[in-house]
């Protein structure tokens, strides 16, 4: 059974940073892509970022560039998202996600405020 | 960027009717189009990919079709679990886009 556990969320001022993690199993996660999606309160769904199976090709939105670093590590099959200087537009559920297989994890709630 | 324009935004439908939701996409796109359902609280669920597949274990009711730009989603003969809301995205390049959604209730 595929699974993609996210973690790392919380609370958190703005301005301030935080780190996601997404664990992969029931797949090969080394041979796949995968994305972070984030959706906020009663909105649609917005892609973050890329990263490729080697993580040689990275791509994020206009919305985080310079913010956000996105990392995998294949070894411990380990999807994360650094996120800095976040701001009160980045309150999302958080999903980690391969879009061509059909893969989500369950979401982990970011909040961003004072 | 490719836009996706999505529509209608919600309707109510009947038990047993036939029911179309479509995606028109701002650029080509080349059938890189799926189709997912998200319940309440849940993740989203994959339903249709590559525009015109039905992913595994879902019900043969469900289809996908293309007609130029626009990409539809129907429904045949619509039972009560398949309320939820409906959206695309487009993976022909990235960024990915996703349509604004489409919130499928029973009258």
């Amino acid at each position: 059974e595929v699974q993609l556990v996210e973690s790392g969320g919380g609370l958190v001022q703005p301005g301030r940073s935080l780190k996601l993690s997404c664990v992969a199993s029931g797949f090969t996660f080394s041979n796949y892509g995968m994305n972070w999606i984030r959706q906020a309160p009663g909105k649609g769904l917005e892609w973050v970022a890329y990263i490729s199976s080697g993580s040689s090709y990275i791509y994020y939105a206009e919305t985080v560039k310079g913010r956000f670093t996105i990392s995998r590590d294949n070894a411990k099959n380990t999807l994360y998202l650094q996120m800095t200087s976040l701001r009160s537009e980045d309150t999302a559920l958080y999903y980690c996600a391969n879009h061509q297989r059909g893969y989500w994890g369950q979401g982990v709630m970011v909040t961003v405020s004072s | 960027d490719i836009q996706m324009t999505q529509s209608p935004s919600s309707i109510s439908v009947s038990l047993g009717d036939r029911f179309t939701i479509t995606c028109r996409a701002s650029q080509d796109i080349g059938n890189y189009l799926s189709w997912y359902q998200q319940k309440p609280e849940k993740s989203p669920k994959l339903m249709i990919y590559r525009a015109t597949n039905l992913e595994d274990g879902v019900p043969s009711r469900f289809s996908g079709s293309r007609s130029g730009s626009d990409y539809s989603l129907t429904i045949n003969s619509l039972e009560s679990e398949d309320t939820g809301i409906y959206f695309c995205l487009q993976h022909k390049q990235y960024p990915l886009t996703f349509g604004s959604g489409t919130k499928l209730e029973i009258k």
